[in-house]
């Protein structure tokens, strides 16, 4: 089982749609939980850290976390077509502050 | 812009050789992290260190080390490039306990 699980997608949705991405994860120690975009080609952007259980929501995206379900995910309200990117979901490992990193999920928001 | 930055952006060299890989730090990060992106997959981890010294290492062989600087700059020095160490190379930044990663554009690495 990896430490990280997403699914890689492509999730399509249209444009001005809410796009949700999962992610679970087997580490219960785990404390801190990020989402990063990538564009093709490009390096990770942090678009959001999530550190207790519950939503923290930023503009168009909002953060869900359940720790007991070991479950995060990503909500983006009125998807955009620059939306689409790869989102990487992380959380800090074990040894020291190392990130763990899923597959990433390909989102592709059509106009 | 995180105010990370790496150089070279782009590098080909061939199997068996050696390459470094420089990293700044963003202004007031005292911890440099690397990872390693193959085509189609998540980063992995691979060092990172804090404050000059080595503080956690990934499941990457000896042939990968590194260094940081007093300004908190950082190598990534691999030995004997084999075909597969052919990828993205991020380098991220971020202040002691938060662990809250800013990573730059990357070097894309290429091995022949």
């Amino acid at each position: 089982q990896k430490e990280v699980e997403q699914n890689s997608g492509p999730l399509s949705v249209p444009e001005g749609a809410i796009a949700s991405l999962n992610c679970t994860y087997s580490d219960r120690v785990s404390q801190s939980f990020f989402w990063y975009r990538q564009y093709s080609g490009k390096s990770p952007e942090l678009i959001m850290s999530i550190y207790s259980n519950g939503d923290k929501e930023d503009g168009r995206f909002t953060a869900q976390l359940n720790k007991a379900s070991q479950y995060v995910s990503l909500l983006i309200r009125d998807s955009q077509p620059s939306d689409s990117a790869t989102y990487l979901c992380a959380h800090e490992g074990n040894a020291g502050n190392m990130l763990t990193f899923g597959g990433g999920t390909r989102l592709m928001v059509k106009p | 812009e995180t105010g990370v930055t790496q150089s070279p952006t782009h590098l080909i060299k061939t199997r068996g050789q050696q390459v470094t890989l420089r990293c700044s730090s963003q202004s007031g990060h005292n911890t440099v992290s690397w990872y390693q992106q193959a085509l189609g997959q998540g980063p992995q981890f691979i060092f990172q260190y804090y404050r000059e010294e080595e503080n956690g290492r990934g499941n990457f062989p000896p042939r990968f080390s590194g260094l940081q600087f007093p300004n908190y700059s950082s190598e990534l020095n691999v030995n004997a490039l084999e075909l597969d160490d052919s990828a993205l190379y991020l380098c991220a930044s971020s202040w002691g306990g938060n662990t809250e990663a800013f990573f730059g554009q990357g070097t894309r690495l290429t091995v022949v």
